[in-house]
């Protein structure tokens, strides 16, 4: 069992240009999220999906696109990055609705923008 | 967006010491979850917690859940340096109806361990 992957593991990037950040889980999880990790700032969340075919927009979720066209994949998408957006990203997974939810990450794609 | 006070930010101990650290917040949550991180990867959960006053633990390891719901603790008994890492506590507001449960973070603790 992977749990969650993610993909690239890291990436350098032009600013201005897009670039699409892979997370696939197969843990048959109902909702996936996306956080950004900044030294000093923990971990904030992007945006979120609580099922498939539905997203919402978490705390910082200027510049990222997401969309959830199945279970397992949760793609997020840098239209025109910027380096700002220099950070590490974790995509994560729960069992949204039971009492006992917790949310496993996958292991990060380390991002900078140039 | 809400913020977890967690302490202490870093602490650097000898192998073989207790550790202790907490989280405190404004808000109350039904779950607070205990997460640690290596260099280079994604959290990993540690404990979970799911009911006030809880107290659980996992090996070397003890978390509890603050009677007010507004706070947790987690312990490390006779530490190792493979404990070196940083330390998240998270607290998980449920959501109501179909508005998703958020998982809001402490900014970590960050646990150095001497040999």
């Amino acid at each position: 069992i992977a749990g969650i992957t993610q993909a690239p593991t890291s990436q350098i990037l032009a600013a201005g240009r897009r670039m699409t950040l892979r997370c696939t889980q197969d843990m048959r999880h109902n909702a996936m999220y996306w956080y950004r990790q900044d030294l000093g700032l923990g971990l904030r969340l992007i945006h979120y999906s609580n099922t498939a075919g539905t997203t919402g927009k978490g705390e910082v979720p200027d510049g990222y696109s997401v969309s959830r066209a199945n279970t397992d994949d949760f793609p997020l998408t840098l239209a025109s990055a910027v380096p700002s957006q220099t950070s590490v990203y974790f995509c994560a997974s729960s069992e949204w609705g039971r009492r006992t939810d917790t949310q496993y990450f996958g292991p990060g794609t380390r991002l900078t923008v140039l | 967006g809400q913020q977890l006070n967690q302490s202490p930010q870093s602490m650097f101990i000898q192998e073989g010491e207790d550790v202790s650290m907490n989280c405190t917040s404004s808000s109350i949550f039904n779950t607070w979850l205990w997460y640690k991180q290596d260099p280079g990867e994604g959290p990993v959960l540690l404990i979970a917690l799911y009911k006030a006053g809880e107290l659980t633990s996992n090996g070397r390891l003890t978390a509890q859940f603050g009677i007010t719901r507004k706070d947790s603790f987690l312990n490390i008994s006779a530490s190792i340096p493979s404990d070196v890492g940083i330390y998240f506590c998270a607290g998980l507001d449920p959501g109501r109806g179909s508005t998703l449960g958020r998982l809001y973070f402490g900014r970590g603790t960050q646990l150095t361990v001497w040999p």
